[in-house]
């Protein structure tokens, strides 16, 4: 079936540090890939996404980059600020299908 | 636009009591999705609704669960004599008709604790 592996959290960075949250997938179809931040109390939120092969998602500095070679759709950012910190999911959905497959979700914490 | 609501945000139920969970989607949006998260868990697809149908309820307990989306008013899903086991939190997710539902908007979801 269908499903998403994330990197283990939590994740702990310094301030201006370098960010990558691995996620890989397998799918029966050809998928769209997305990446969702969930905020502490609150719900998910769309951060990017791609929907075919070699796209590039980016929003806020965040980017990542459909693989279709490899299955993968790893998040990165280039300097991360305290306001990052946060529980990301990577996840899709396959063509004819109306759900979202989630990974498990990591969870990053930013330190000043 | 309001974003999609859901209420209460918060629902305490003992074993055996039942769990009323609503959610009303945006504004113009018809397809109604919801999701459970355990602990420390990702998203776990349950159903997918539009108005007066339910379209793919692969991911529903065969038991004590049911989802509805009537003509008028908000999306219910409900639990009936809930367990220990229920205890998550529930997110209600909404699209437009007539797109692609690749992009579904997000609630805050109800955190629903049983004792």
């Amino acid at each position: 079936g269908d499903s998403v592996t994330q990197m283990e959290g939590p994740v702990t960075l310094s301030e201006e540090a370098f960010l990558t949250i691995n996620c890989t997938y397998t799918a029966t179809g050809y998928p769209s890939l997305f990446w969702y931040v969930q905020y502490p109390g609150e719900g998910l939120q769309l951060l990017l996404k791609a929907t075919k092969a070699d796209d590039k998602g980016s929003n806020k500095g965040f980017e990542a980059t459909y693989r279709k070679e490899t299955t993968s759709f790893h998040l990165e950012k280039g300097s991360v600020q305290v306001s990052d910190s946060a529980v990301y999911f990577c996840a899709l959905s396959v063509q004819g299908a109306q759900k979202l497959v989630f990974g498990q979700g990591t969870r990053l914490t930013i330190n000043p | 636009n309001a974003g999609v609501m859901q209420n209460p945000r918060h629902l305490v139920r003992r074993r055996g009591q039942e769990a009323r969970l609503r959610c009303s989607p945006m504004k113009g949006h018809s397809h109604v999705y919801w999701y459970r998260q355990l602990p420390e868990e990702g998203l776990k697809f349950m159903v997918y609704l539009q108005k007066e149908n339910i379209i793919d309820e692969s991911g529903m307990p065969k038991e004590r669960f049911s989802a509805e989306f009537p003509k008028e008013g908000p999306s219910i899903l409900r639990i009936q004599q809930v367990v220990r086991g229920d205890s998550a939190a529930y997110f209600c997710a909404s699209s437009p008709p007539h797109v692609s539902p690749d992009t579904q908007y997000f609630g805050p979801g109800t955190r629903l604790t049983v004792l």
